[in-house]
């Protein structure tokens, strides 16, 4: 079965510092996905990326990077110069295909973080 | 373009009451997943459509539970005989076809008292 780890329940930093969320996947499947999605205040869950396996590259954009290492299985996301609105609930997602064709969320049970002003 | 939509955005009932929630997917997206979010399960997939095809019911918890998507866009999860168990938040996914970046909805929060 598939699994996803992320260790970190909370964290606070202050505003400005950069923080690093974890997140350690399990999965039987040669090619899979991985996810980052935010869930601010409001509830919604905004997508943030999305990677296929076989693309260990990694990813910048604007203040957030990501780091994928197949050899550890694990997929973290960093937020450099951190800010308030950065203070959400962030889920870190696996992808699972099924005989259905559709592709099967597993989802962390997420880090819940705070950007002390 | 508008996002997923659903309703109502909060729903309160009577344990062994019939719920009906709402979802609206991205015009244009095939599939469609429903997901709940509880304090004690984290984030759990409840069944997928795509197109006409057979739907994955593999996540729902219990035969209470039941979803119909009509004319291939709108979908409606319904909770029969509700229990305190079912409260939670319903959310709603959709994508432009299986396998493709799922994106949600604001969300049902269930209360069953």
């Amino acid at each position: 079965a598939q699994k996803v780890t992320q260790a970190q329940t909370e964290i606070s930093v202050v505003e400005k510092e950069d923080v690093t969320l974890d997140c350690v996947y399990e999965t039987r499947d040669t090619t899979y996905y991985l996810f980052w999605y935010k869930q601010p205040p409001s509830g919604e869950l905004v997508f943030l990326i999305r990677r296929n396996s076989f693309d260990e590259q990694n990813e910048i954009s604007g203040r957030y990077s990501w780091n994928f290492q197949k050899s550890t299985s694990s997929f973290n996301f960093t937020i450099t110069a951190s800010q308030v609105v950065d203070s959400a609930v962030y889920f870190c997602a696996l992808s699972e295909p099924t005989n259905f064709g559709n592709e099967k969320l597993t989802f962390g049970t997420g880090t819940r973080l705070t950007i002390i002003p | 373009g508008a996002g997923v939509s659903q309703s109502p955005s909060n729903k309160v009932t009577e344990k062994g009451k019939d719920v009906e929630l709402r979802c609206d997917p991205i015009s244009g997206h095939t599939a469609l997943y429903w997901y709940r979010q509880s304090l004690g399960q984290g984030l759990e997939f409840l069944i997928y459509f795509q197109g006409n095809s057979a739907p994955d019911k593999s996540g729902l918890p219990s035969d209470r539970f039941s979803a119909e998507r009509t004319g291939g866009s709108v979908s409606t999860l319904t909770i029969q005989r509700t229990q305190q168990e079912d409260s939670a938040v319903y959310l709603c996914a959709s994508s432009l076809v299986g396998g493709e970046t799922q994106y949600f909805g604001p969300g049902t929060r269930l209360l069953v008292l």
